[in-house]
């Protein structure tokens, strides 16, 4: 059972926005930065988000991140077929000096 | 360019000791804030945080796999080695190295290995 939360599943329709929860305590979301991160099927984890709302060169700013308390938020707009994939959420935890992921998210734009 | 590539065998018999190693290039693990982690996920299933090393030789564990992780720099300046010992068909899965920026957020990955552990 992984330590930070997210819905196993979301799914909205082509040009659509979704949004993507991860739910934390305070040793980890409510006092750290988040990340994102993107992974297709087959591929390594492409980082999306970090620092709890930038991007890395090359990401379109279609993808935002959000956090409020002990929750972050991973927000796409304008989504595209291209965009399915798991969605991870990740951070440091304080309390445990390790770091942490969600348990991911699918993403499916139907 | 930043590049890091994982290797280490193709199988692992249960009670074995895996020896991965991450060959990186385009950065130095010399330079202060610099690190590399390790990250594996089984088939089917979430990333899992294993550890990382900082420049200054800094290591932290998870602390439910800490008494099986060692992790240290190689004998090349670019190499980073994860060693896990007991192994058991549980830990069966994609090993990743990453490079760590600040906050614990991993912006280049390895291509990742997969190791299966199975008798």
């Amino acid at each position: 059972q992984s330590v930070l939360t997210q819905p196993p599943s979301v799914s909205a329709a082509p040009g659509q926005k979704v949004t993507i929860s991860c739910s934390g305590s305070s040793s980890n979301i409510g006092n750290n930065f988040v990340s994102w991160y993107q992974q297709l099927p087959g591929t390594a984890p492409k980082l999306l988000i970090y620092d709890i709302n930038k991007r890395p060169s090359g990401i379109p700013d279609r993808f935002s991140g959000s956090k409020s308390g002990t929750s972050a938020t991973l927000g796409i707009t304008g989504l595209q077929t291209g965009d399915e994939a798991d969605y991870y959420c990740g951070t440091w935890d304080s309390s445990l000096g390790a770091g942490v992921f969600g348990g991911g998210t699918k993403l499916t734009v139907l | 360019q930043i590049t890091l590539k994982e290797s280490g065998p193709t199988l692992v018999k249960p009670t074995q000791t895996l020896t991965l190693t991450c060959t990186f290039s385009g950065f130095s693990l010399s330079t202060s804030g610099v690190g590399v982690g390790w990250i594996r996920q089984p088939p089917g299933k979430a990333l899992e945080w294993l550890a990382f090393i900082y420049w200054d030789d800094d290591k932290r564990y998870s602390p439910s796999l800490k008494s099986r992780l060692t992790i240290s720099k190689g004998t090349s300046k670019n190499q980073v080695v994860l060693t896990m010992t007991n192994m058991d068909p549980a830990d069966t899965a994609t090993y990743y190295c990453a490079h760590r920026r600040g906050g614990d957020c991993y912006d280049y990955w390895g291509q990742g290995t997969l190791v299966p552990v199975s008798s």
